[in-house]
């Protein structure tokens, strides 16, 4: 397997810019995670999906973020407007859960520059 | 609730020189705990788990960590630091009630000096 991937790995946006980022889960797994990492709030969690459902949202920080998952296989977080403040680099894992066991797969990351 | 506490935003060592990264957790059930490890530019990848099967945790790259219920503690060693050791830790712990979460530490840069 591939792998999460993750695209794109770079993304250099205007303020007020809708932004979407792309996200293809190891195939089989169940669950699917979005995070976001700064250097002053380290490693965030948004939201997860369980079967593609979205299980907790409490992480996304406003309106302006939506996170989707129309298929086990693809999922997108979209921000819209984009602020400077939502640079950062936003990472999706995703997992199979086996009884209690949560290992998570993480993909490479998208880096977003909102200017 | 279950959280854990790195203990050193940074930690330098020498390289051949023993490393130890401190992770302390809080759980009111019996954790599953992680170290990944983030190397520059890339996510995060498991390091090591512990899943109450042993106390003591063989992880890849010669890390290993030890379970300490009376410590709470699952702090990470590796014997001899290598230059390619040189990146940023995390510690987690599986929140496995009332969801399916993984709560990470802040992460502990470790960096090795030749």
């Amino acid at each position: 397997d591939a792998g999460v991937i993750q695209s794109p790995r770079h993304e250099v946006t205007e303020m007020g810019q809708e932004v979407t980022l792309r996200c293809k889960p190891i195939s089989g797994h169940d669950y699917l995670f979005w995070y976001r990492q700064t250097m002053m709030r380290g490693l965030e969690l948004l939201i997860y999906f369980n079967n593609n459902v979205p299980i907790d949202d409490s992480g996304m920080p406003e309106d302006r973020f939506s996170a989707k998952m129309p298929n086990a296989s693809f999922s997108t977080l979209k921000i819209q407007p984009s602020e400077p403040r939502d640079s950062a680099v936003y990472f999706c894992a995703s997992s199979l859960r086996r009884g209690n066991e949560n290992i998570q797969y993480f993909g490479a990351g998208t880096r977003l520059s909102v200017l | 609730a279950q959280s854990v506490t790195q203990l050193g935003s940074h930690v330098s060592v020498s390289e051949g020189a023993l490393v130890l990264l401190r992770c302390n957790y809080s759980s009111s059930v019996p954790p599953y705990l992680f170290w990944y490890v983030q190397y520059p530019n890339q996510g995060l990848q498991l390091l090591l788990k512990y899943t109450s099967a042993a106390t003591l945790v063989k992880g890849i790259n010669g890390f290993e960590a030890e379970f300490k219920k009376s410590e709470t503690s699952f702090h990470l060693t590796k014997p001899s630091a290598h230059m390619s050791d040189a990146a940023e830790y995390f510690c987690a712990v599986s929140k496995n009630t009332g969801g399916f979460k993984t709560i990470f530490g802040a992460g502990t840069r470790l960096f090795v000096k030749a």
